[in-house]
């Protein structure tokens, strides 16, 4: 059963520029969220989306963006790219619904964003 | 509002040393705690979880206990391997329909031959 996917792994932006990152879910799953990993601020949440809603999402600028298509595929988006924006960023996928949270979510492996 | 607190790493420990990390967590709800582990290079893996007080979560070896009186979620293994070296991260889910993970700020650990 294949995990998480990610894509790209690594990435290397200007400053000023903007990126799209994308998440594929394991197969059936339709709860995706994302995560910033930095070693300042450690894991903080970005948003999640279920069934192409966005549920909830976290204290980021607007600059940060995602959508969920209808396969459950999501993308990010990062506008106007900041040098603080270098971050591992991390999409995890679920079942979804009411108890997602106590399942607990399975983590891809991370695109690694460098702002130059 | 809700938060998680790890012990400071690094952890340097002999192979077949015991090991805790303290996990400890304030939460207005009933959260669901976890543990996941993080190997260079790669995303995070769930080790462990715990969706209500008095359970006990287990995975290779490692177990951890959720205590409402405490509010702690301490990881243990009796005895470790250097294959065990990695980050450990704490977190909770409220359950409240936030649906997100609250995590601690990682406890790294190296375990040596």
């Amino acid at each position: 059963k294949a995990g998480v996917t990610q894509t790209p792994r690594y990435l290397i932006k200007t400053r000023g520029q903007q990126v799209t990152l994308s998440c594929s879910p394991i197969s059936g799953h339709r709860s995706v969220s994302w995560y910033q990993q930095t070693p300042g601020q450690g894991l903080q949440f970005l948003f999640e989306y279920f069934s192409e809603t966005q549920r909830n999402k976290g204290n980021f600028p607007g600059r940060f963006s995602g959508r969920q298509f209808s396969n459950s595929r999501s993308e990010m988006n990062v506008s106007t790219l900041e040098l603080g924006d270098s971050a591992l960023y991390l999409c995890a996928s679920s079942l979804g619904g009411y108890t997602s949270g106590g399942y607990g979510y399975t983590f891809g492996s991370g695109t690694r964003l460098t702002v130059v | 509002g809700d938060s998680v607190t790890q012990m400071e790493g690094p952890v340097t420990l002999s192979e077949e040393a015991f090991l805790t990390i303290n996990c400890t967590y304030t939460a207005t709800g009933y959260p669901s705690l976890f543990w996941y582990v993080q190997y260079p290079g790669e995303g995070l893996q769930l080790l462990l979880k715990a969706t209500k007080a008095d359970d006990k979560g287990s995975n290779k070896g490692f177990e951890a206990t959720y205590r409402k009186e405490t509010t702690s979620f301490h990881l243990e293994k009796g005895s470790v391997q250097v294959s065990d070296s990695a980050v450990y991260f704490c977190a909770l889910s409220d359950g409240s329909g936030t649906y997100k993970y609250i995590f601690g700020t990682g406890t790294r650990l190296k375990v040596l031959a």
